[in-house]
């Protein structure tokens, strides 16, 4: 089975420090990674995947993540947060062999950021 | 394009109802999902489509039926409502399954 934790229910950060929203994933085979993003009262956004390749993925709005294999994790960051990033987050994983169709979502983290 | 539409955008039904949420997406994706969103749990997949006349369950599919009789439609339907099934419903599509997903703006359910 495949299975996603987003260990932290909310995050604080001060606008223009460096922000990470983490995210560990469970899966018999490989995995492809996803992050969205969500804002109040909205339907959630693509930022970035993880499919193969360069571990360190560049995303929407200047996320990025980075896929460590031996760690399991992917976690969300960027350099300098913004006011406007404050939103909801999820980490998404699909299992390529073994998950078949399906896209298994982490529980979110809620990142305030922070004047 | 209009993307991925959802419609009603609110709806309160009386325990023991019928309803249809309806979802529509015109980017020709195969692949369409609904989702339900409650608070602490994240995102919950009930029923999954990868193309017209092909369905299967996810991982909380009692309650719900769905049918694909075309590419665009994915309705989701809720047969007798329980106050369980109070929570926010999302539709998403991609081009295959393992494509990133477009999500529409979702149905706020009550039932009382």
């Amino acid at each position: 089975a495949q299975s996603v934790a987003q260990p932290e229910d909310q995050v604080n950060v001060a606008e223009g420090n460096p922000l990470t929203v983490k995210c560990t994933y469970s899966v018999s085979g490989n995995p492809y990674l996803f992050w969205y993003v969500q804002y109040p009262n909205r339907g959630l956004q693509f930022l970035l995947k993880y499919i193969t390749g360069d571990n360190l993925v560049k995303g929407s709005y200047g996320f990025e993540a980075e896929f460590n294999k031996s760690q399991t994790s992917f976690h969300l960051k960027k350099p300098s947060a913004l006011v406007s990033d404050s939103a909801l987050y999820f980490c998404a994983v699909r299992d390529i062999t073994g998950g078949g169709n399906k896209l298994t979502f982490g529980t979110g983290t809620q990142l305030k950021v922070e004047l | 394009n209009a993307g991925v539409t959802q419609t009603p955008k609110f709806q309160v039904l009386k325990t023991g109802q019928s309803m249809t949420l309806q979802c529509a997406q015109d980017m020709n994706h195969e692949y369409m999902s609904w989702y339900r969103q409650d608070p602490g749990m994240g995102l919950r997949l009930i029923h999954y489509s990868v193309g017209a006349g092909i369905t299967d369950q996810g991982e909380v599919p009692n309650g719900y039926n769905v049918s694909r009789s075309t590419t665009e439609d994915f309705p989701l339907r809720l047969l007798s409502a329980a106050p369980s099934q109070t929570s926010v419903y999302f539709c998403a599509s991609s081009y295959r399954a393992y494509n990133e997903q477009f999500f529409g703006p979702g149905t706020r359910l009550t039932v009382l």
